[in-house]
């Protein structure tokens, strides 16, 4: 059974920083692409990033309103898929769910989400 | 940047109706369309994917059709637990962008 877990969520100030991680099960992680999706309260699902698994060169990319403030990465030999969150601003607030992606490139399985709250 | 757009935004329905969700994408997408449906306070679930396929585990009420820019959703005989927000997703180049969600409820 896929299982996805998301931790370090919590409430940070404008311009903090905060690194979310995704510890991954029930599948073989090292060959799956990962992504991240988030979700403000009572709003949509938006897509912040993805990245390929290292055998397809492991790269990234991002939405328009997180780049260069956001860094997905992939430590395989712990199953584990990180979100480093940097320059945060209050519009940052939502849940942040990690998920697998599969067969053109759906996003399949989902974390249960952690939340982030920007607020000083 | 693909936009999704989603109509209707939502509806009311009866327990047994067929119910249509329509998404139209700003560029020809393929068939790189996936449906997600979210109950409150849950992550969402993928239904479909590469606009026809149904995901394993999900009931055969639920199909997806369509191709290049238009595609829909459609529930066959709406249950009880089919209650909830429906998003399509296009898969097709990045940003993987959502549509704005239709919310189906109780009429």
């Amino acid at each position: 059974e896929v299982q996805l877990v998301e931790s370090g969520g919590g409430l940070v100030k404008p311009g903090g920083s905060l690194r979310l991680s995704c510890a991954a099960s029930g599948f073989t992680f090292s060959n799956a692409w990962m992504s991240w999706v988030r979700q403000a309260p009572g709003k949509g699902l938006e897509w912040v990033g993805r990245i390929k698994s290292r055998t397809d060169g492991g790269t990234t990319d991002y939405a328009a309103p997180v780049k260069g403030r956001f860094t997905i990465s992939r430590d395989d030999s712990k199953n584990t898929l990180y979100l480093l969150l940097n320059s945060l601003k209050t519009e940052d607030t939502a849940v942040y769910y990690c998920t697998t992606m599969g067969i053109a490139a759906a996003v399949v399985y989902w974390g249960q989400g952690t939340l982030v709250t920007v607020s000083s | 940047d693909i936009q999704m757009t989603q109509s209707p935004s939502s509806l009311s329905a009866s327990v047994g109706d067929r119910v249509t969700i329509t998404c139209r994408a700003t560029q020809s997408i393929s068939i790189y369309l996936n449906w997600h449906q979210q109950k409150p306070g849950k992550a969402p679930k993928l239904l479909i994917y590469a606009a026809s396929s149904l995901q394993s585990g999900v009931p055969s009420r639920f199909s997806g059709s369509g191709s290049g820019t238009d595609f829909t959703l459609t529930i066959s005989s709406l249950q009880p637990e089919d209650f909830a927000t429906y998003y399509c997703q296009q898969s097709y180049s990045t940003p993987f962008t959502f549509g704005p969600g239709t919310k189906v409820d109780i009429k």
